[in-house]
């Protein structure tokens, strides 16, 4: 069974604190990417890497950064978090020439 | 601009009742178009997806999707909703062929026993 698996479910951070989001996926994939989910919002997404060491902005990259060292890990960070960052953050990856994207279940991420 | 559009933001139906629920797409060249489902608190899965051919595409969970180039609109419809298909629901175009997906603002849908 394909499996993308974000490290934490839930996460209450403080403002200013750097925060690490860490995924991992077991298919091999080379596509990995980040949303973020808002209600009313949709997803919307932040960075991807279609390689190791390879990272591409998305829609709305401000306030963070990305690290991808090895290929079936994808990290998220935030250098100083805000309060407006508190949101659902979602993993997904995908193999190249095929579109269909596999999620993580998400972290919930409260910044206080 | 590539965008998705989903013009219902909370849809209610009786359980055993039918369901569609709307997307329209702004796409250049032939879309890559896929329907995902959240249930509470979790990731997303995917219900299914039309790359080409039949435009009428079958999914998982007894739903189906009608590609209409002519109206740029990929519903997603169900004959008889289940009160375990509660959830919310996302329609995405696809950026590329690398899975970089362009998602709508979501439908949540609630059934009515």
């Amino acid at each position: 069974d394909v499996k993308v698996t974000q490290s934490s479910r839930y996460l209450v951070k403080r403002t200013g604190e750097k925060v690490f989001l860490e995924c991992v996926q077991d298919m091999d994939h080379e596509n990995m990417f980040w949303y973020r989910q808002d209600p009313g919002l949709g997803l919307r997404l932040i960075y991807f890497s279609y390689d190791v060491k390879m990272k591409e902005k998305g829609d709305i990259p401000e306030g963070y950064s990305v690290s991808r060292e090895k290929k079936e890990r994808f990290s998220l960070i935030l250098e100083s978090a805000s309060t407006n960052q508190t949101s659902m953050y979602l993993c997904a990856s995908s193999k190249t020439g095929n579109t269909e994207a596999f999620f993580g279940q998400g972290t919930r991420l409260t910044v206080v | 601009a590539q965008s998705v559009t989903q013009p219902d933001i909370h849809i209610t139906v009786s359980e055993g009742a039918s369901l569609e629920l709307r997307c329209n797409y702004s796409y250049g060249a032939t879309p890559y178009l896929f329907w995902y489902v959240q249930s509470p608190g979790q990731g997303l899965q995917l219900l299914l997806k039309y790359f080409s051919g039949d435009t009428l595409v079958q999914g998982i969970k007894g739903f189906e999707a009608e590609f209409k180039r002519s109206q740029s609109s990929f519903n997603l419809r169900k004959p008889s909703v289940h009160w375990s298909d509660a959830a919310e629901y996302f329609c995405a175009v696809a950026r590329g062929s690398q899975g970089n997906l362009i998602f709508g603002k979501g439908t949540k849908l609630s059934v009515k026993p």
